[in-house]
């Protein structure tokens, strides 16, 4: 059974930098075509795909905030960890964390977490 | 990047309903298509893969069919659990995109 879940700051200050970890079980990030991405949806919007990160160590970045984001993954801990910097309200959202397999879509996702960004 | 236009972005419905939505793609995608049902406060669920593939589990009156750019998820008779958001994203290229949602309510 795979299961992921989300965790870090419900609340952030502008300008911080912030850290969130996707906790996995049920498939291993070393299985060849498993990939795990971050995908953030901001109150009453629609889903805005962040990033993905695959077994073989490639990752993919939305270009509108790439300069921002940085993923990885420690395969040992089973955990993707997303830092995105220069933290403003605008990125006040759910992000989900998420799992893939070449050819699919995300098919099983995070409970998600809210982070509100503010003073 | 691949602009997803979805429509409509409201659906009035009753119980028993044929349902579709459509969702256009700026370029082609090939088939790289999937289809996901929200419902509020929880997480996406994936329906659909590949523009017509059927994830297990998910009811046989949910279809994908696709015609060049354009993709369409179909609800042949709507039930009450299938009142929620759904939303196509395309994963051909990278940046992947959404769109922007269609709300299926009473």
């Amino acid at each position: 059974q795979i299961t992921l879940k989300e965790s870090g700051p419900t609340l952030v200050k502008p300008t911080q930098t912030l850290t969130l970890t996707c906790t996995f079980s049920g498939f291993s990030l070393s299985t060849s075509g498993v990939g795990v991405g971050w995908i953030r949806q901001p109150p009453g919007k629609a889903l805005e795909w962040l990033a993905v990160i695959y077994w073989h160590g490639s990752e993919y970045y939305s270009p509108s905030l790439k300069s921002r984001l940085t993923i990885t993954k420690d395969t040992s801990k089973n955990q993707v960890v997303l830092t995105m910097t220069n933290m403003d309200p605008v990125d006040t959202a759910t992000y989900y964390c998420a799992h893939r397999r070449v050819e699919l879509g995300l098919d099983y996702w995070g409970q998600g977490t809210l982070v509100t960004v503010s003073s | 990047d691949i602009q997803m236009t979805q429509s409509p972005s409201t659906l009035s419905a009753s119980v028993g309903d044929r349902v579709t939505i459509t969702c256009r793609a700026s370029q082609s995608i090939s088939s790289w298509l999937a289809w996901y049902q929200q419902k509020p406060g929880k997480a996406p669920k994936l329906l659909i893969s590949k523009a017509s593939n059927l994830e297990s589990g998910v009811p046989s009156r949910f279809s994908g069919s696709e015609s060049e750019t354009e993709f369409t998820l179909t609800i042949s008779s709507l039930q009450p659990d299938d009142f929620a958001t759904y939303y196509c994203q395309q994963y051909n290229t990278y940046p992947w995109t959404f769109g922007q949602g269609t709300k299926v309510e009473i």
